[in-house]
């Protein structure tokens, strides 16, 4: 199975500031015959279910505002909100979709300072 | 619009079992490849299982602790998805989300259905 560690395990940013989560794989997950990353990051609220942002590990989904971007390939990847805003408080997790069992990371709780 | 909605959770005690549902509407399901996806209390997400369409072959997959313990099937005339689960465990307490597959990404969530099983 492939592992998904996430860092920091907790964050708090100030209004307007950056935010950065980091996400590793135990193995690639880049598909060479495509040259695709089959890494996505979902945003998790309070008594929600998940909602995805970013697939591919960089392309935004349809809705998304732009503040949150994701970049990264292989086995290291980062999702960056590049000015947080009051409603982004959340637990955001990465899953790879590369193989059987889809696995999450733990997730990172966003929180604002 | 897409619309997804669990039901059947409840507390049960270890060992016995429960059927979960998820009725899907907005989609065409019998298309659809179709995942269990569960949160334990205060805990993270943990994948449980997918099935494909009858036209993908209409298989299943399952995460290495529910197999064996856990089934899940779909009515595409009631464009229903089923979680059956079998001998469960204190550790399957969880909150159980349905989600479509859509080019392998879990799109659309219903809000989900609690589980406990507790003595």
């Amino acid at each position: 199975d492939i592992v998904m560690t996430q860092s920091p395990d907790s964050l708090a940013v100030s209004l307007g500031e950056r935010a950065t989560i980091n996400c590793r794989s135990s193995q690639t997950i880049l598909y060479s015959s495509n040259n695709k990353n089959y890494l996505a990051w979902y945003q998790q609220k309070p008594g929600q279910p998940p909602k995805v942002l970013i697939s591919w590990a960089s392309t935004r989904e349809s809705g998304v505002p732009d503040r949150f971007s994701g970049s990264g390939s292989g086995t290291d990847f980062t999702l960056t909100i590049s000015s947080l805003q009051a409603e982004d408080v959340a637990v955001y997790y990465c899953q790879q979709y590369y193989s059987i069992p889809r696995t999450f990371g733990q997730g990172t709780k966003l929180e604002i300072k | 619009e897409v619309h997804l909605v669990e039901s059947g959770g409840g507390l049960v005690k270890p060992g016995e079992s429960l059927r979960v549902s998820c009725a899907v509407s907005g989609f065409t399901f019998k298309d659809a490849w179709m995942n269990w996806v569960r949160q334990a209390p205060g805990k993270g997400l943990e994948w449980v299982g997918r099935i494909r369409s009858k036209s993908g072959g209409g298989t299943t997959d399952y995460a290495a602790p529910v197999k064996g313990r856990f089934t899940i099937s779909r009515d595409d005339s009631k464009d229903t998805l089923y979680l059956q689960m079998i001998s469960l465990k204190t550790e399957d307490t969880a909150v159980y989300y349905c989600t479509t597959d859509s080019d392998f990404l879990f799109q659309h969530w219903g809000p989900g259905t609690l589980v406990t099983v507790s003595s």
